[in-house]
This record gives structure tokens, C-alpha cells and sequence, in this order.
């Protein structure tokens, strides 16, 4: 059971906003950068978002995210049929001394 | 461009000791705001950190697993190892290396993913 918790699933038609949130606690979200993470089936997990609302070099600025207070969210603009897949927020635990993933969302486009 | 390739056996038996190794090209792994993880995603399951090291040989392992995992590194090879004593069958799982840049916290270069499956 993960310290990270997110919505099991989330679902929007190509075009549509979709928001993936991240629940957390003042040892994780609260005091440690947040990172976000695209997980599309056969292939390795892809950062998107690092310290809460910076994307790598190459991830498009359709990906977004925040945070507030102890909760993180990722938001999807412009939704892709390849958009599909698992999407996981992640932090630093300061009480577990170690990382830790969300729970995971999977993000469907009707 | 940094490239990151798991190797090691995909079957191992119960009780056994799984090994992994991680081999890193197109750069160094001694230089550089980096360190190097691993992570594993049991079938049907989410992804879970396994512990970290960095250049220096200095570990953090996530807790629950911390009493089986070792992680080392040999930078002779540019490599860094994992190491998970009396597996069970629910250590079955796609085994990934990752690095992070501690300029942009996250891991942002992974591995491809190597299957390891306990079972006798």
C-alpha cells in the first residue's frame, strides 16, 4: 500500500482536459519535489514532469503539473489516443527514508 | 546520450538469490550529478522503488525490502548491481535500472525493463 495515493482511473475524448491527482502527506508531497511519470504498455516508465511543474526537455507542453499542500496533480491538455496508458506521481518519503510511487492511474481515451 | 541495459537469469528459484546487472553507455557513472536506481512492477501491480546508490557507493533501499536487497556498483564497468536474497514467487516482476539527475529531480533515463520470474 503506497503513502501515494491516485485515482484507479481516469477517461476524456480526444481533445478534452483530463487531471490525475496525487494525495500525499507533509513527508512526502509537501516537502520533497514531486515527479510524474508515463508508463504506455511494452515500454520503460518516461519522466514528464520533475519538481512539481517542470518537463524535461522533448515532453510537450500539453503536460502539466501542481501542487498544493500535500497533494500533487498532472494535467493532460489535448488528449492523444497515444496518451493512453499508466500514469504515476512520485516523491521522496522523509519518514520512509526512500522513494515512493502513487498507486497509479490509468488514463483511457474514449 | 546515456543508455541504460538490464541484464541477468529471467528464472530464478525460490529461496535463490536474484541478480541484476545494469550497464550504462554513453557516459560515465562515476561523474556527474547522478545517482542510479532500481525499480521493479509485479504483473498487475504498480511500480515500486527498490533502492538507490550513487557513485560513491552510499545506498538507500526502501524499507521493506532492505533486509534482502544489496545494490553495488563497479565503476571499472560502468555498471551497477542488484542483489535480492530468499525471492519468493511474488518477486516476480519486470525489473527496471533508472538514473536520476539531481539537477531535475526524477528519474529520467531508463532501462528497457528485464523479466525475472521466481518459480521452481
Amino acid at each position: 500500500q503506497s503513502v501515494l495515493t491516485q485515482a484507479p482511473s481516469a477517461s476524456g475524448t480526444p481533445g478534452q482536459r483530463v487531471t490525475i491527482s496525487c494525495s500525499g502527506s507533509s513527508s512526502n508531497i509537501a516537502s520533497n519535489p514531486v515527479s510524474w511519470y508515463q508508463h504506455l504498455p511494452g515500454t520503460a516508465p518516461k519522466l514528464l514532469i520533475y519538481d512539481y511543474n517542470s518537463r524535461p526537455s522533448g515532453v510537450p507542453d500539453r503536460f502539466s503539473g501542481s501542487k498544493s499542500a500535500t497533494s500533487a496533480s498532472l494535467a493532460i491538455s489535448g488528449l492523444q489516443s497515444g496518451d493512453e496508458g499508466d500514469y504515476y506521481c512520485a516523491a521522496w518519503d522523509d519518514n520512509l527514508n526512500g522513494f515512493v510511487f502513487g498507486t497509479g492511474t490509468k488514463v483511457t481515451v474514449l | 546520450q546515456v543508455q541504460l541495459q538490464e541484464s541477468g537469469p529471467g528464472l530464478v528459484k525460490p529461496s535463490q538469490t536474484l541478480s541484476l546487472t545494469c550497464t550504462v553507455s554513453g557516459g560515465s557513472i562515476s561523474s556527474g550529478p547522478y545517482h542510479w536506481s532500481w525499480i521493479r512492477q509485479p504483473v498487475g501491480k504498480g511500480l515500486e522503488w527498490i533502492g538507490r546508490i550513487y557513485p560513491s557507493g552510499s545506498t538507500n533501499y526502501n524499507p521493506s525490502l532492505e533486509s534482502r536487497v544489496t545494490i553495488s556498483v563497479d565503476t571499472s564497468k560502468n555498471q551497477f548491481s542488484l542483489k535480492l536474497s530468499s525471492v519468493t514467487a511474488a518477486d516476480t516482476a519486470v525489473y527496471y535500472c533508472a538514473r536520476t539527475d539531481r539537477r531535475l529531480p526524477g528519474l529520467d533515463v531508463w532501462g528497457q525493463g528485464t523479466t525475472v520470474t521466481v518459480s521452481s
